[in-house]
C-alpha cells in the first residue's frame, strides 16, 4: 500500500488565490519530496524536504514538514491557471536502498 | 534535450501479446528506476537498477516482467503474455546515487503508456 496520503482529493480554486495540500505518512522518512504531473505527462519534482528541516520555500511554494504529526503541506501562493496539475508528495526512506513511495496526489484545478 | 527519454509513448496490444519499453536516463545518473501509475493513483515502484545491478523488485512486478539494464545505461522492461490489467502509464526515472549533498532527487521521463485490449 502507498505510504503517503494527500488531501483533499481535489481543490478547484480562483486564480490568484492560494493553495494548500496536505499529506501524510506512516513511518520514519529520510525525505519528502512534492512532485506535480500535468495531465497524461511525466512528474516534475518540485521541492525536497529533509527530515531534519521544518520549512522550505521555492519561489511561490511553501513546504512544511512535521516529522512528530507525519504531516507536510504544500502551498501555492498566488496560484496561475499553468498550476492546474495532479500534485503528488513521495516520501523517500530505506537508508541505501532508497525508493519513493507515492500518494494517490491531489488534483489541483486553477480557474482564470 | 539531457532528460529522461522514454520509447515508445503509447503501446496498445493485444491480451497475450509481448511488449518491450526502453529507458535512457540522464547519462551521468548511476541509479535508474521503473515505476507504474494507473488511472487516479500515484506511482507505484516496480524495481531498480545501480549501474547494471537490478538491486530490488517490488511484490508488483510477477514473473511476466522482466528489467534489464546491460551495460549501466539505458534499461528495458519487458512483460509476456500481456494480460488486460497490466495496462498502466509505466514511468523512468533516474538519479545520481552517492554524490555528497545529492539527495537522490528523481528525474522522470514522459512515461510510456500501455493499453492491452
Amino acid at each position: 500500500s502507498q505510504q503517503g496520503e494527500e488531501d483533499p482529493q481535489a481543490l478547484s480554486i480562483q486564480e490568484g488565490e492560494n493553495a494548500t495540500m496536505n499529506c501524510s505518512y506512516k513511518t520514519s522518512i529520510n525525505n519528502l519530496q512534492w512532485y506535480r504531473q500535468n495531465s497524461g505527462r511525466g512528474l516534475v519534482h518540485l521541492i525536497l524536504i529533509r527530515s531534519n528541516e521544518r520549512e522550505k520555500h521555492s519561489g511561490r511554494l511553501r513546504v512544511t514538514l512535521d516529522t512528530s504529526k507525519k504531516s507536510s503541506s504544500l502551498l501555492i501562493t498566488a496560484s496561475r491557471a499553468a498550476d492546474t496539475a495532479s500534485y503528488f508528495c513521495a516520501t523517500a526512506w530505506g537508508g541505501s536502498n532508497y525508493k519513493l513511495t507515492f500518494g494517490k496526489g491531489t488534483l489541483l484545478t486553477v480557474n482564470p | 534535450d539531457t532528460g529522461v527519454s522514454q520509447d515508445p509513448r503509447h503501446k496498445i496490444t493485444k491480451r497475450g501479446q509481448n511488449v518491450t519499453f526502453r529507458c535512457d536516463p540522464i547519462s551521468e545518473h548511476n541509479r535508474l528506476y521503473w515505476y507504474r501509475q494507473t488511472l487516479g493513483q500515484g506511482p507505484e515502484f516496480l524495481t531498480y537498477f545501480q549501474n547494471e545491478a537490478q538491486l530490488e523488485k517490488s511484490r508488483l512486478l510477477s514473473d511476466r516482467f522482466s528489467a534489464e539494464r546491460p551495460k549501466g545505461s539505458f534499461s528495458t522492461l519487458e512483460i509476456q503474455r500481456t494480460e488486460q490489467g497490466d495496462s498502466a502509464m509505466y514511468l523512468c526515472a533516474s538519479s545520481l546515487w552517492g554524490v555528497a549533498g545529492i539527495y537522490n532527487e528523481q528525474f522522470f521521463g514522459p512515461g510510456t503508456r500501455l493499453t492491452v485490449l
